[in-house]
Order: structure tokens, then C-alpha cells, then sequence
């Protein structure tokens, strides 16, 4: 089974500041791999997702992706953060085959933006 | 259009009581997951709808829980005799697909308190 680890539960940045989240995955070969963005009071928002090919993915509100096979990561960037980025941020894989609806998520980083 | 919404809100319940929770995905969307969000954590998978048939239910916790998707549109989710450990977001997601990296567009959430 596929699992998911979001190392920093917590990170702190300024705002104009660039920023990074990790995400570490474990799959038997390349998953499907998911950014989604959780604001207070609001549904999980996916900012990018990766299938296959171009490993830098390009995603909503300047945010991108790059997917490492040798390192089995998929780290979020972003150049310039914004105050109205701060949110919870979720890295999810899917499966390639057998039960591939089924998304398994890490644990979430939490963003504070200092103005 | 219209996103995924979900009703209620927000649920206080009583040990042992019986709750509903009801989902409405996106207009034609075949498929229907729910999941399940506790406090610092990740979303969990609970169940997975195409049609109105419950294709995977693997994720549901014990016999306690059960959802319908009776005519392939909205979605209940039921919880009986509900148990304090029962409280946490659940999260609902539609799909037009299923599956192979199907971007899932998720609910507000009900924030379920079982007292």
C-alpha cells in the first residue's frame, strides 16, 4: 500500500519569502501525485497534480512541483509567498492500477505567513 | 458552477445517537467518495461510489457506518450508536471518472462532535 509523509508539520515564512513544503511518498513504481490546498472552513482545493512526462508541474496561484523519482519526493514551491497563502497544505498519491480512486494523504503543513 | 456541498455544516450529537451526514456532488460527476479528516490528521478514505452502487467500502471503520447513493446523485453517510472517537471532518469528493489520476473536487466538510 501506498503511504505518504509530510515531514514539517508546521513552517513559518514571510511574506515575499520563497517557499518549499516536502512530501516523501512510498509506492512500488511512479503514483499518480497530488498538491491540495485546505483554507479554514473551505474544501480541500488541488493546486497540481502529476501524471506523467514533464517532471516540473505547473499549478494554480504560482505554485509548482517537482516530481524526483530517485528520491520518491514531490516538493511544493513557490517563489514569492503571499499572506493569503497561509493554509494547510496536503500532498496525496494515487495508486497506478487495482484500487486507483483511492487517494492516500499525508498528514499536512501548516503555513503561517508573518506579514 | 456549483462545487461539492455538504449538510450540515457543522453536527452536535450525543453518544450513542444516530446522525446523517448528506452529500450533493457536482452535477454529473459519476463518481462519489467520502472521507474522513481527524484532528491533525490527513483525510482518510471511507467509501467510494460509481453510480449508485458502493464500488469500495474498505475504508469504513466498523458496521457502525453506512452510506447510499440510491439514484447515483446525492450521497448519505450514516452513522450509528456514534462513539466520541466518531468526531472529526468528514469530507466529500466527486469525480466525473473514476480513478487513473481523476482530479476528486472535495466538500466544505461536516464537522462532526460527538459529545
Amino acid at each position: 500500500a501506498q503511504s505518504v509523509t509530510q515531514p514539517d508539520i508546521h513552517i513559518t515564512v514571510s511574506e515575499g519569502a520563497s517557499l518549499e513544503l516536502r512530501c516523501n511518498y512510498s509506492y512500488g513504481a511512479t503514483p499518480y501525485l497530488f498538491w491540495y490546498v485546505q483554507s479554514p472552513g473551505q474544501g480541500l482545493q488541488l493546486l497540481l497534480k502529476y501524471f506523467s512526462g514533464d517532471t516540473l508541474v505547473q499549478g494554480i496561484k504560482g505554485f509548482e512541483a517537482e516530481f524526483k523519482r530517485s528520491q520518491s519526493s514531490f516538493n511544493l514551491r513557490k517563489p514569492s509567498v503571499h499572506w493569503s497563502d497561509a493554509a494547510e497544505y496536503f500532498c496525496a498519491v494515487g495508486a497506478r492500477g487495482g484500487s486507483n480512486y483511492k487517494l492516500t494523504f499525508g498528514k499536512g503543513t501548516l503555513l503561517t505567513v508573518n506579514p | 458552477g456549483a462545487g461539492v456541498s455538504q449538510t450540515p455544516s457543522n453536527k452536535v450529537t450525543e453518544k450513542g445517537k444516530y446522525v446523517e451526514l448528506r452529500c450533493d456532488p457536482i452535477s454529473g460527476h459519476t463518481a462519489l467518495y467520502w472521507y474522513r479528516q481527524s484532528l491533525g490528521q490527513g483525510p482518510e478514505f471511507l467509501i467510494y461510489f460509481q453510480g449508485t452502487g458502493a464500488a469500495d467500502d474498505s475504508g469504513l471503520p466498523n458496521d457502525r457506518f453506512f452510506a447510499v447513493r440510491p439514484e447515483g446523485s446525492v450521497s448519505t453517510l450514516k452513522i450509528q450508536r456514534t462513539e466520541r472517537g466518531d468526531s472529526a471532518v468528514y469530507l466529500c469528493a466527486s469525480s466525473l471518472l473514476a480513478g487513473g489520476g481523476e482530479t476528486q473536487y472535495f466538500g466544505p466538510g461536516t464537522r462532526l462532535l460527538v459529545l
